[in-house]
């Protein structure tokens, strides 16, 4: 019953490689996050989107693509991952409608490329 | 986080009392949060102050000062499982009905038997 899970937990890919973390959350949330939290942890936006659409994109490379299927789902693809990708990848969600409006995480996933 | 500023580290006893303090620099604020995150696991919400003062929640207890752009974490009775690094975050407005949040480095807090 996790309410924000997502998957692989563990990666370990060569540069170049393309790979993808899917993400769902049963809350009912409107709104999904991608946070990147590097070694010196911290914590930082990428995406948001509500209701399906995008509205926060940071400043990442294009080579980073999100992809929401339905208000549940947030996938993230990364195409030609580089040395500096390697990070923990967490995906969350929130109500987006409420003053408090706390965001939930998913347990994370540890990209590593080698 | 470049407009938040928490301590690094911190160290604490069992069963003592420690403040963690975060201040903060916001164009629009709109709420702030402390998260707690131990070692290789998720963040998990703590508590969320938008008005000044103190909410308090069993063993924590969260403070703010909007003029002083100041908030404060208080942990009583300590306990080993406290162990973890605690992050503050401040909700801004980014334009339209849309916000954000953005996080401090967290502070580590280790205690000590």
């Amino acid at each position: 019953d996790t309410a924000v899970s997502q998957t692989p937990k563990y990666l370990v890919t060569q540069m170049g490689n393309d790979k993808s973390i899917k993400c769902e959350q049963n809350l009912g949330h409107d709104t999904m996050y991608w946070y990147k939290q590097d070694s010196k942890k911290f914590l930082k936006i990428m995406f948001s989107y509500n209701n399906k659409e995008l509205i926060i994109n940071e400043t990442v490379p294009n080579r980073f693509s999100p992809k929401s299927p339905d208000k549940a789902h947030l996938n993230l693809h990364i195409n030609s991952l580089e040395l500096g990708d390697s990070a923990v990848y967490f995906c969350a969600s929130s109500r987006g409608s409420t003053r408090v409006d706390t965001i939930y995480f998913g347990e994370g996933s540890w990209l590593t490329v080698v | 986080g470049q407009n938040i500023d928490q301590p690094t580290e911190m160290t604490a006893t069992e069963g003592a009392i420690v403040q963690i303090n975060c201040t903060y620099q916001t164009s629009g604020f709109n709420g702030l949060f402390w998260y707690q995150q131990h070692a290789g696991e998720a963040p998990t919400f703590l508590s969320y102050n938008v008005l000044d003062g103190l909410e308090e929640k069993g063993r924590f207890s969260s403070f703010l000062s909007r003029s002083k752009g100041y908030s404060y974490l208080l942990l009583k009775e300590l306990q080993m499982k406290d162990s973890a690094s605690y992050l503050c975050a401040v909700r801004e407005k980014s334009g339209g009905n849309n916000r954000k949040l953005i996080w401090g480095l967290g502070t580590s807090l280790a205690v000590n038997p």
